[in-house]
C-alpha cells in the first residue's frame, strides 16, 4: 500500500537555524499538504500546494515558511529563522485529487529547537 | 465557537463495551467529514468517512446530521486496540484543508 513518507523523523536544531523537513508524497496524488500539532494539542493546517503553487496558508504560515516540490517528488518545507515555539510534530499529507477528499499522512518529523 | 468541538474525555471502558463520540462543526458550507484516529506521538489515520446517510465499517458506525451540524462515531463490541485518540474532521473547500477538532481519548481496559 502507497505510503507517504518524511524525513528527518526527529530534528533537533538551534534557535535562528533554518530547517528543511521532507516529504515524498503517494505516487499521483496531486494535492500536498503540511499540518503541525505541538505536544497536547490539536494538529492545525500550515498551508496546501496544488500545480506547484501555495493554494491557502493559515496566519501560522508567515514569511518564516516556506514550501516547494522542486524535482515534482520530493515537498519540503522549509523554516528559515526557527523559533522555539516551531517546536512541534510536523506533519506531510496528500489527496489524490478533485473529488477525493480523504488525506493521508506522513509519519511526521519532530521538531525540537533549543 | 470553535470550528470543531469534541467530547472532552477521556473515555475508559471495558473491553466488550459500546462508546460513542460526539462532534459538532460550526462551518454549514463544510462539505466533508471524517474521523480519524491517531496513537501516541503518531501521524492521524483515516479510519472513516461520514456519509449523511450514515455509514458502517465492521465495528464502527458514523452518522452526520447536516441540519444540527453533528458528527458521532459508534464503535461496538471495544477491543483494546481500539484505545487511541479519536479525532473529527472536517473539510474545507477553501484551499481544501482539514480543520481537526482536539480529539477524545478512549482507553479500553481488560
Amino acid at each position: 500500500e502507497p505510503e507517504v513518507t518524511q524525513t528527518p523523523s526527529h530534528q533537533v536544531t538551534q534557535m535562528g537555524q533554518e530547517v528543511i523537513l521532507r516529504c515524498v508524497p503517494i505516487s499521483n496524488h496531486l494535492y500536498f499538504y503540511w499540518y503541525r500539532q505541538i505536544l497536547g494539542q490539536k494538529v492545525e493546517f500550515l498551508v496546501s500546494f496544488y500545480n506547484n503553487e501555495i493554494s491557502e496558508k493559515s496566519e501560522i504560515f508567515d514569511d518564516q515558511f516556506s514550501v516547494e516540490r522542486p524535482d515534482g517528488s520530493n515537498f519540503t518545507l522549509k523554516i528559515r529563522s526557527t523559533k522555539l515555539e516551531d517546536s512541534a510534530m510536523y506533519f506531510c499529507a496528500t489527496r489524490p485529487g478533485r473529488g477525493s477528499y480523504e488525506q493521508y499522512f506522513g509519519p511526521g518529523t519532530r521538531l525540537t529547537v533549543t | 465557537r470553535k470550528e470543531v468541538e469534541q467530547d472532552p474525555g477521556p473515555f475508559n471502558v471495558p473491553e466488550g463495551a459500546t462508546v460513542a463520540f460526539n462532534c459538532t462543526y460550526s462551518n454549514s458550507a463544510s462539505q466533508s467529514f471524517f474521523w480519524y484516529r491517531q496513537d501516541c506521538r503518531k501521524e492521524p489515520k483515516l479510519l472513516m468517512s461520514v456519509y449523511s446517510s450514515g455509514n458502517e465499517d465492521g465495528r464502527f458506525t458514523a452518522q452526520l446530521n447536516r441540519a444540527s451540524q453533528y458528527i458521532s462515531l459508534l464503535i461496538r463490541d471495544s477491543k483494546l486496540s481500539d484505545s487511541a485518540t479519536y479525532l473529527c474532521v472536517v473539510f474545507y473547500n477553501q484551499g481544501g484543508k482539514l480543520i481537526f477538532g482536539q480529539g477524545t481519548e478512549l482507553s479500553v481496559k481488560p
